[in-house]
């Protein structure tokens, strides 16, 4: 499969614990975002997405965070699967998602132990 | 819905050669963005088109291009290839702009 970093952070975990992988944008001016999951050979894969106007959002087991104090975004993963093993990428944007520029994090690799 | 499909999947060129990729995006998605993804930078956003027109474009040289034809297909071209240009280039599409794009597999350049 195609390799998507090297000497990237690695969180492992146990299958069925919950997992939470951490993110640090770098524009306070930044009000869209947006976490992606991408599988070795695989473009990334939209997970769940949350505007600057929110601090949480929940989708299917997973839930996005956001605190502009520190200009911090977390993913929670509930009941962690093997399945849920790639590398997990936030994004944000300045513009509310509609033009300008989308800036990608280097993205943490999730390893689940069975 | 048929995905993002991008041809070729891998391509091997020789500096100085030019290359060209081709992204189709999903059925009535009019937004093609284009990324480049190493190990050492990570994911860089290249340029976006809408409609035909380039709406938004990354800090990288003039190079690397691209156009959207009338039914959003969309090819990027890099001229001159240099090592450095050797990387995974990712096609996104979505209906309008960022929200819930969409990636296709990716092409893999290798340059030597």
């Amino acid at each position: 499969g195609e390799s998507v970093g090297l000497h990237l952070p690695t969180l492992s975990v146990q299958e069925g614990d919950n997992s939470i992988i951490n993110c640090a944008y770098s524009n306070s001016a930044s009000d869209y975002f947006i976490w992606y999951k991408q599988e070795s050979g695989k473009g990334p894969q939209f997970i769940i997405d949350i505007r600057s106007n929110m601090d949480k959002r929940q989708g299917q087991r997973v839930t996005v965070l956001l605190n502009k104090t520190v200009k911090h975004l977390s993913l929670q993963i509930a009941a962690t699967q093997p399945g849920d093993s790639a590398v997990y990428f936030c994004a944000e944007s300045g513009y509310g998602g509609s033009q300008g520029n989308l800036i990608f994090g280097k993205g943490t690799k999730l390893s689940v132990k069975p | 819905k048929a995905g993002v499909t991008q041809t070729p999947r891998y391509l091997i060129k020789t500096r100085g050669q030019q290359v060209t990729l081709s992204c189709s995006p999903i059925s009535g998605h009019r937004s093609v963005s284009w990324y480049q993804q190493t190990p050492g930078q990570g994911l860089q956003f290249l340029f976006e088109y809408f409609s035909e027109t380039q709406r938004n474009k990354g800090n990288f040289p003039g190079r690397f291009s691209g156009r959207q034809f009338s039914n959003s297909r969309s090819e990027m071209n890099v001229s001159t290839l240099e090592l450095g240009d050797s990387a995974l280039y990712l096609c996104a599409s979505s209906e309008w702009d960022f929200y819930e794009q969409y990636f296709g597999p990716g092409t893999r350049l290798t340059v030597t």
